[in-house]
């Protein structure tokens, strides 16, 4: 029950896209499409970005995307804001578990 | 509009044991299942456990097992985490999230604080 593997940060400019990936193992995301993404602010809450692996919530923008390859799963973020700063974490079913990823800040220059 | 309102900041001696709730607002706990996840002071998430209320089904991270039991009220739609044997490395923010197919509804967390 490893934590998934997430680079520590990532940064972009404004109007760039950016990758996060989340590697895991053929125990969890290798074996089931329920990814999911979490974008956390300092001190806030962290909220849902993308869940089922590509799937995006009501309300959510369509720069974010998620794919998955493999034990890898990938956040993408394109045309970049400010706003974007922030902590993003992934986290795979693992047949009745959850496993989180150790977190990847995103820096926006 | 369901909300998931969590109890207040605790302050537990080291060996204690703490309780935290978890209430659903606006909507019932429903046949969705509802974990509990930890964030250490400047950490990341950290999945304890979780529990289908209508099944009364848990399941634990092996770090937890045996230290930490999750369970539900469904008459007053409350989660509840349990856990005993309190250390400093305790001290985190606890927050309760309902799983759909990701976490999709977060409460707004709740400080426990391990301190002699």
């Amino acid at each position: 029950q490893s934590a998934l593997t997430q680079p520590a940060s990532v940064s972009g400019s404004p109007g760039q896209s950016i990758t996060i990936s989340c590697t895991g193992t053929s125990y969890d995301i290798g074996s089931y499409n329920l990814v999911s993404w979490y974008q956390q602010h300092s001190g806030k809450v962290p909220k849902i970005i993308i869940f089922g692996v590509s799937e995006r919530p009501s309300g959510i923008s369509s720069r974010f995307s998620g794919s998955k390859s493999g034990v890898t799963a990938s956040l993408t973020i394109s045309a970049l804001q400010a706003e974007d700063e922030a902590d993003y974490y992934c986290c795979s079913y693992a047949g009745t578990l959850r496993i989180f990823g150790g977190g990847t800040k995103l820096t926006v220059l | 509009q369901l909300q998931l309102v969590q109890s207040g900041a605790e302050v537990k001696n080291p060996g204690s044991s703490a309780k935290v709730s978890c209430k659903a607002s606006g909507g019932t706990l429903g046949n969705y299942g509802f974990g509990w996840i930890r964030q250490a002071p400047g950490q990341g998430l950290e999945w304890m456990g979780g529990i289908i209320p209508r099944f009364d089904a848990t399941d634990y991270a092996q770090k937890f097992k045996g230290r930490v039991m999750i369970t539900a009220d469904t008459s007053t739609n409350t989660v509840y985490l349990e856990f005993n044997s309190l250390t400093s490395d305790d001290t985190a923010l606890y927050f309760c999230a309902r799983w759909g197919q990701g976490f999709d509804i977060w409460g707004h967390g709740t400080l426990v604080t391990v301190s002699s």
